[in-house]
């Protein structure tokens, strides 16, 4: 099946800094990415749609400025969490879909992010 | 207000034995359904999906049942093997509108 993977797993942050985290598709073209939120115990959350090329569509109530998100390739997404804080500890998950599947996601294996 | 509901947030079932895995949602526009599987420390894996225009579908031991008057469905899984131990999530979408998840329900498989 298709690959994605998703560098850091696991980032621990001072409060103030930013984090970047990367999404691949390995051996395919994602021609839309998306970045998910999940806090324990609860759904994934959508934050943001992005397609190659333009800028990401944000969910509602998702800061983009706090969330930048860069989809410049059709194989590599990068989220970045600008200034976090403590409230933005979290598991972030990326997946890809290509073509016409748009249902069918591949996921990342996530990214826990620890602001201290 | 959560869309799609997997009210059982664990489940466990002696190995070999049927396991069931329920899901509700309220949206009646929901024309896409699908589950996903997540072990610990991985991102979710794609399992099965069901349009609405189908009742079932079955994909080797695993098998999802829609009922669209009930907006409900269902994964089962016969027989359930150790591996199946993990996260599920109960997954819908509108046309091609984004994909919601439900908060997962956690099955263990018991020897």
């Amino acid at each position: 099946g298709a690959v994605v993977s998703q560098h850091p797993s696991w980032v621990i942050c001072k409060s103030g800094t930013s984090v970047k985290i990367e999404c691949r598709s390995l051996d395919f073209q994602a021609t839309t990415m998306f970045w998910y939120r999940q806090f324990p115990k609860q759904s994934l959350m959508l934050m943001a749609t992005s397609n190659e090329g333009s800028k990401a569509t944000y969910e509602q109530g998702v800061e983009k400025d706090k969330f930048l998100i860069n989809h410049a390739s059709l194989t590599l997404s990068t989220l970045t969490v600008t200034s976090a804080h403590p409230e933005d500890s979290s598991f972030y998950i990326c997946s890809a879909a290509h073509g016409t599947l748009m249902n069918i996601q591949y996921f990342g294996a996530g990214t826990r992010l620890s602001v201290l | 207000d959560q869309q799609v509901k997997q009210n059982s947030p664990s489940l466990s079932v002696q190995e070999g034995r049927i396991s069931i895995l329920n899901c509700d949602y309220t949206n009646s526009m929901f024309d896409y359904f699908l589950w996903y599987k997540k072990y610990p420390a991985e991102g979710p894996t794609f399992l099965i999906s069901i349009s609405s225009i189908k009742d079932k579908n079955e994909d080797g031991r695993f098998t999802v049942f829609l009922n669209k008057s009930a907006k409900h469905l269902s994964l089962h899984i016969v027989p359930s093997q150790p591996g199946d131990s993990a996260v599920y999530f109960c997954a819908a979408s509108e046309g091609d509108d984004k994909i919601i998840f439900g908060k997962g329900t956690r099955l263990h498989i018991l020897p």
